[in-house]
């Protein structure tokens, strides 16, 4: 099992670019999260999907951000215009349900905007 | 709604020492609770959980119990070593489908030589 997979790794754009994080999460879970951390706030649900639909999106800060899973293995977070707050690291993490299952995080994205 | 409360930090120990780090929760019901830790570089990952009251969860030399009358979700190790610098998040889940995982701020532990 090669785990959460996320990619890039690393990102770094200017100020009003397009920025798309992208995830694989473990087959055969039914359950994605992005969350988003920084140091002043901490790690923060931005959203979650359960079998490829969006359950609670709550957390996305702004209409900047979009997220989608258009099917079990792929999802994206897509951030339109980017700006220098969205500085973070950005991990998706993935699950077979969500009471007593434990997530599994990918290595994260760790976004700079310029 | 559902929240967890981390001691402040960070902690810094000397290696062999004892570490306890505080954990309080406030939630409806009956949640599960969790501690995970990460690593440098990594995304976070399970360390121990329980499931309802006075279970103890264990792994890798940690301890957590689960107190139901105090609200509380503790960890200790015995003896912390140096690869055990890491920052650590206590957590809860509550009862119910497409219930959330709720997060504490996490402490930051690094543990000398």
């Amino acid at each position: 099992d090669a785990g959460v997979i996320q990619s890039p790794r690393h990102e770094v754009t200017e100020m009003g670019q397009e920025v798309t994080l992208r995830c694989k999460p473990i087959s055969g879970h039914d359950y994605l999260f992005w969350y988003r951390q920084t140091m002043m706030r901490g790690l923060e649900l931005l959203i979650y999907f359960n079998n490829n639909v969006p359950i609670d999106d709550s957390g996305m800060p702004e209409d900047r951000f979009s997220a989608k899973m258009p099917n079990a293995s792929f999802s994206t977070l897509k951030i339109q215009p980017s700006e220098p707050r969205d500085s973070a690291v950005y991990f998706c993490a993935s699950s077979e349900g969500t009471y007593n299952s434990p997530l599994h995080f990918g290595n994260g994205t760790r976004l700079t905007v310029t | 709604g559902d929240s967890v409360t981390q001691m402040e930090g960070p902690v810094t120990l000397s290696e062999e020492a004892f570490l306890t780090i505080n954990c309080t929760y406030t939630a409806t019901g009956y949640p599960s609770l969790f501690w995970y830790v990460q690593y440098p570089g990594e995304g976070l990952q399970l360390l121990l959980k329980a499931t309802k009251a006075d279970d103890k969860g264990s792994n890798k030399g940690f301890e957590a119990t689960y107190r139901k009358e105090t609200t509380s979700f503790h960890l200790e190790k015995g003896s912390v070593q140096v690869s055990d610098s890491a920052v650590y998040f206590c957590a809860l889940s509550g009862v119910g489908a497409n219930s959330k995982l709720t997060f504490g701020k996490g402490i930051t532990l690094s543990v000398r030589p």
